[in-house]
């Protein structure tokens, strides 16, 4: 059972335009969400949170938007670049605290076109 | 800090053969996953530790699995016997608070 699901596999954009890549959860004691950016042959790396008591959070490109009573979250990317192109991790967790316990989706695979 | 550290990075096992995945994290980082990601199921916790104490191992698949911390700068990950489904990229990651920090990961193949 998907706690954490990534439906859209994939997402493709033009450099310049928005991409939004969309996240939903099941379980309703997630309190905090974060996104990690993942390149071939590395690992995924941390890209920006949002804990329950935001709506949103902005670092420079990156927006997280978080809807917790429809238990949905989307990162935003503007613009995008070709640099961006990754696989992207929406991940969850139930303590905000030194436990960071993580569950992530699949994965979305963002390809922005030059 | 030279980050997490797995190796190796690749792993060609014939089934049946025993692996051994190791994972040096981050120093200071009291916390240890471990976890493996494919196309079907994406980035599984397998097991994570704290102090070095095994916490919850829930996700580890099968008692062909079996992880170890002897101490906070070592752990090991060991399937044995492989068999051809355990074929994944495994990831080791540690932390100090709610961000996780990942090795490159030990991509395995058991044929």
């Amino acid at each position: 059972d998907q706690q954490v699901k990534q439906n859209s596999p994939s997402l493709s954009v033009q450099e310049g335009r928005i991409s939004i890549l969309n996240c939903d959860y099941t379980n309703s004691m997630f309190d905090y969400f974060l996104w990690y950016k993942k390149y071939p042959a590395e690992g995924p790396t941390f890209l920006i949170s949002i804990s329950s008591i935001k709506d949103k959070n902005e670092d420079g490109r990156f927006t997280v938007f978080l809807n917790k009573s429809a238990k949905h979250l989307s990162l935003h990317i503007v613009p995008s670049q070709p640099g961006d192109s990754a696989v992207y991790f929406c991940a969850a967790s139930a303590d905000t605290g030194a436990n960071s316990k993580l569950t992530f989706g699949k994965g979305i695979t963002l390809s922005v076109r030059p | 800090d030279a980050g997490v550290i797995q190796s190796p990075r690749h792993e060609v096992t014939e089934m049946g053969q025993e692996v051994t995945l190791r994972c040096k994290p981050i120093s200071g980082h009291d916390y240890l996953f471990w976890y493996r990601q494919t196309m079907m199921r994406g980035l599984e916790l397998l097991i994570y530790f704290n102090n070095n104490v095994p916490i919850d191992d829930s996700g580890m698949p099968e008692d062909r699995f079996s992880a170890k911390m002897p101490n906070a700068s070592f752990s090991t990950l060991k399937i044995q016997p492989s068999e051809p489904r355990d074929s994944a990229v495994y990831f080791c990651a540690s932390s100090l608070g709610a961000q996780l920090t990942f090795g490159s990961g030990t991509r395995l193949t058991v044929v």
